[in-house]
């Protein structure tokens, strides 16, 4: 199974840029890397998807170095608004199974004025 | 629409009742999913469900079983509920498999007494 390991909490600032990094020592080579972000009593929702290199949308970056065994999501100036947990998800199907489906434990970052 | 829809919102059950949580989904996604999330452990796959009349096990499948009803509801079934299935559970669908985007529903705050 390619477990995840998040950093807990992180803490940072109204309009400065935030990483939250990844570790996915054993992912396979079939897997890709999502994100996801949660707030009180809501599901996870989307925020981007990688498989390898650097990945960019409205809202966010990921970042996957060449041997894919960690990544990095960028939020560039964030707001108060992005105090959310943040999930690293790696996985795919295998064989029709979702064994190798692994939500990380979450990272809980709060943002503040 | 809706998107992913739950039943119910909130139940408590004493140890030993049986019941069902219900998902749906308007999307026309061929995967559904079931989580639950527990403090600090985030979210841990249950069942999940590549297409209609297929479920496999997840991370923690014991004292749960699904059914997928048809393409759009996959329920979820407590048979002999216990105190340690105390949780929030969410369900999620994709449209082809887990390396889809996830669309979660609002969740179901369960409560075993």
């Amino acid at each position: 199974l390619a477990k995840t390991t998040q950093p807990i909490s992180m803490d940072s600032y109204e309009g400065q840029e935030v990483n939250i990094t990844c570790s996915h020592n054993n992912i396979a080579t079939n897997d890709y890397i999502t994100w996801y972000q949660q707030f009180p009593s809501q599901g996870p929702r989307f925020i981007i998807q990688g498989y390898k290199t650097k990945v960019t949308n409205e809202v966010a970056s990921l970042f996957i170095p060449a041997d894919r065994k960690s990544s990095t999501l960028s939020l560039p100036r964030v707001s108060l608004s992005d105090t959310a947990v943040y999930y690293c998800l790696v996985g795919a199907t295998s064989g029709g199974g979702a064994d190798g489906l692994t939500f990380g434990k979450g990272t809980h970052l709060i943002i503040q004025p | 629409n809706a998107g992913v829809t739950q039943t119910p919102k909130f139940q408590v059950l004493k140890t030993g009742q049986s019941m069902t949580l219900q998902c749906a989904q308007d999307m026309n996604h061929n995967s559904m999913y079931w989580y639950r999330q527990d403090p600090g452990m985030g979210l841990r796959l249950i069942y999940y469900s590549a297409s209609e009349g297929t479920t496999d096990k997840g991370e923690v499948p014991n004292g749960y079983n699904v059914s997928r009803l048809n393409k759009r509801e996959f329920s979820l079934r407590l048979e002999s509920a216990a105190p340690s299935q105390t949780s929030v559970y969410f369900c999620a669908s994709s449209v082809a498999g887990t390396t889809d985007t996830q669309y979660f529903g609002p969740g179901t705050r369960l409560t075993v007494l």
